[in-house]
């Protein structure tokens, strides 16, 4: 499999809290990122979160870690239509290569 | 902005032909990226350079030809491709800190191939 996976697909209604969810397979991971691509753009950066950290709060993002399960997470609590793009979960690891390893995207649907 | 500037935003070109794009960054970072992003697929990474040195090439054929000349410009040198090169290429540049690679990416020029 990839070695970074999310959902391709997730619809939310304006006002409701929206999780994305990502699994990777690298326990050497050191840090994880959340990137946001809206249409005609590149990735803009999110949040990101150090691998000994579990949570981490940025306003109305928040960020869970399950470093056993290989397991990452974004809530964007209290959706907007603004928030609809595409989310990408990226790793990096501790192995002196200068590069992330992106997953596949989650596209967010809000509904008015 | 995000400091990473890609000309130029859409090119399409036949498969005989040779083209360039171009990526400049204002950031003062010492590592820029060239990664290559198809509908429903991973992003996938291309080239690294590090301080001007190409530290990574990710199997990528001979058609793509990257060019460091400084640490603030990056090049792809394109010539002969195909149909299945049609996709987004994503420039980006980052500084690392205490092992956090923050990569900052340009808007990415969409390349069509006929």
């Amino acid at each position: 499999g990839e070695d970074v996976e999310q959902s391709l697909f997730l619809s939310v209604r304006e006002g409701d809290s929206s999780v994305i969810n990502c699994t990777y397979t690298d326990s050497s991971s050191t840090y994880l990122y959340w990137y946001k691509q809206e249409p005609g753009a590149g990735l803009q950066l999110l949040t990101y979160i150090f691998s000994n950290m579990d949570m981490k709060q940025d306003q109305r993002l928040t960020v869970l870690l399950n470093k056993k399960d290989k397991h990452l997470s974004l809530r964007i609590a209290d959706t907007q239509t603004g928030d609809s793009a595409i989310y990408f979960c990226a790793e990096s690891r501790d192995t002196g290569r200068r590069a992330l390893t992106f997953g596949s995207g989650t596209r967010l649907q809000v509904q008015p | 902005e995000t400091g990473v500037t890609q000309t130029p935003r859409h090119l399409v070109m036949g498969m005989t032909n040779k083209k360039s794009l171009k990526c400049e960054q204002h950031l003062g970072h010492n590592a820029m990226y060239w990664y290559k992003q198809s509908a429903k697929k991973p992003l996938e990474l291309m080239f690294v350079y590090n301080f001007k040195e190409q530290t990574e090439n990710n199997s990528v054929p001979s058609r793509f030809s990257p060019e460091c000349p400084n640490s603030s410009h990056l090049f792809l040198h394109l010539h002969t491709l195909q149909p299945e090169d049609s996709a987004l290429y994503l420039c980006a540049s980052s500084q690392e800190s205490q092992g956090n690679e923050k990569l900052f990416f340009g808007s990415g020029t969409q390349l069509s191939v006929l």
